[in-house]
């Protein structure tokens, strides 16, 4: 079955404070794994996709990582405003355009 | 550019009652989505219609119905509610049938059931 974990559930950083997050996935043939931005009250805002084992994307204070079995989006000194719930999602190669979405990881950054 | 637009916001029903939701993508995209999350989940795929034939359904009852018009634009449709259809739904589309290209998402729809 398809499925994504994502660690931790909730994180709390001081302004300035480096750390990432996790997100491992097991797919029946990975066509990309995508990372959300959502805030309060809104829709998911997309980051990032990745493709394939080995590729980095970079924009602004985060950075996403992709291997074979998991993902990791780097935070580098965030500020208070990175502040949000961070969501991942794996689409398998299949005849659909489902994702697949973790429970997400709460980051709070206090300034 | 506008981007994916869902209406209307909130809606309050109660139990027993049907639900209409609408969407409307960004220009260009031909591909629908829609999502329920659920508090502190993560969403979960409902449908997706591309070029207005449905092209995948999620593991929700017969309840559950959506069409797309020749627009693109996109309704879903809730009969019969009960207290666990309370969630925020969202809407998505992308360029493509969804083959590796992102989605991008409205602000979605509360709906509360009493």
């Amino acid at each position: 079955e398809d499925q994504v974990t994502q660690s931790p559930e909730a994180l709390r950083l001081q302004e300035g404070e480096s750390s990432s997050l996790n997100c491992s996935y097991t797919v029946s043939g990975l066509r990309g794994l995508f990372w959300y931005r959502q805030d309060p009250g809104k829709g998911p805002e997309f980051l990032f996709t990745l493709y394939s084992a080995g590729e980095e994307k970079e924009k602004e204070r985060l950075k996403a990582t992709l291997t074979k079995k998991e993902s990791f989006l780097h935070i580098t000194a965030p500020k208070p405003e990175d502040s949000a719930t961070y969501l991942c999602a794996v689409q398998a190669n299949s005849n659909t355009g489902k994702l697949i979405f973790g429970q997400g990881t709460t980051l709070q950054v206090k300034p | 550019d506008a981007g994916v637009t869902q209406s209307p916001t909130h809606l309050i029903k109660t139990r027993g009652q049907q639900v209409t939701l609408r969407c409307s993508p960004i220009s260009g995209h031909k591909s629908v989505s829609w999502y329920q999350q659920v508090l502190g989940q993560g969403p979960q795929f409902i449908f997706q219609y591309y070029e207005k034939e449905e092209r995948g359904r999620g593991n929700f009852p017969d309840r559950f119905s959506a069409r797309q018009f020749p627009n693109y634009s996109s309704e879903l449709n809730v009969n019969a509610l009960l207290l666990g259809d309370s969630a925020l739904y969202l809407c998505a589309s992308s360029g493509d049938r969804g083959r590796g290209q992102p989605q991008h998402f409205g602000d979605g729809t509360r709906l509360s059931i009493l």
